[in-house]
């Protein structure tokens, strides 16, 4: 069965400190790997990755991907109150046929 | 442009009643995806449609129904609702597929007593 795990399923940690959430996955082959931050509403998107090696950024986030080890980091630095939210990564499959979700990571951020 | 929006956002059943959400994706986008949120399961999803036809299925039962209208707008129907079945009801839409970056609605949240 196809499997996206994420680790810790659960962070805190105080304003200004780099959190590393891991995403690890059991699918060799894979169309692209997405991150979604989740506060009290919908998902809204971070980054989508489909090369291995290369970093995405958005400001103090930061993503990359590494397929032959099947897993990836989101970085988040100087971390602030408003980033205190469940973090989801989901792989889509080759046919862009099924995407699964991890259990997500909740981070809390406190001031 | 607006974003996308569910209806109801929240709804109480009782075990047995059958249940139908609507979804309305972002303006232009013609793939609809339906999740079910829940504490214990996480995301999970559901099908998506495309140009009115079921394109991609999720592991969940034959009570789990769906269908897209010819102005993408999408309904999603539970029948013979069960105590397991209480979650939040996820929809996104996005230009052409799930392989694309989507966008979610703020979600239906169902509660079956």
């Amino acid at each position: 069965e196809d499997k996206v795990v994420q680790s810790p399923l659960s962070l805190v940690v105080h304003e200004g400190d780099t959190v590393t959430l891991n995403c690890s996955y059991e699918v060799t082959n894979f169309r692209s790997l997405l991150w979604y931050k989740q506060e009290k509403k919908a998902p809204t998107f971070l980054f989508m990755l489909t090369s291995s090696g290369i970093e995405k950024k958005s400001g103090r986030l930061s993503s990359i991907l590494d397929k032959k080890e099947l897993f990836s980091i989101l970085n988040i630095t100087a971390t602030q109150t408003g980033d205190s939210a469940i973090y989801l990564c989901a792989v889509v499959f080759p046919s862009g046929s099924r995407l699964t979700f991890g259990e997500g990571t909740q981070l809390t951020v406190n001031p | 442009k607006a974003g996308v929006t569910q209806t109801p956002r929240y709804l109480i059943k009782t075990r047995g009643q059958q249940v139908t959400l609507s979804c309305s994706p972002i303006s232009g986008h013609r793939s609809v995806s339906w999740y079910q949120q829940t504490p214990g399961q996480g995301l999970q999803f559901l099908f998506e449609y495309f140009s009115e036809t079921q394109r991609n299925k999720g592991n969940f039962p034959g009570r789990f129904s769906g269908r897209q209208f010819s102005n993408s707008r999408s309904e999603m129907n539970v029948s013979t609702l069960e105590l397991g079945d209480s979650a939040l009801y996820l929809c996104a839409s996005s230009l052409s597929g799930i392989q694309e970056t989507q966008y979610f609605g703020p979600g239906t949240r169902l509660l079956v007593l």
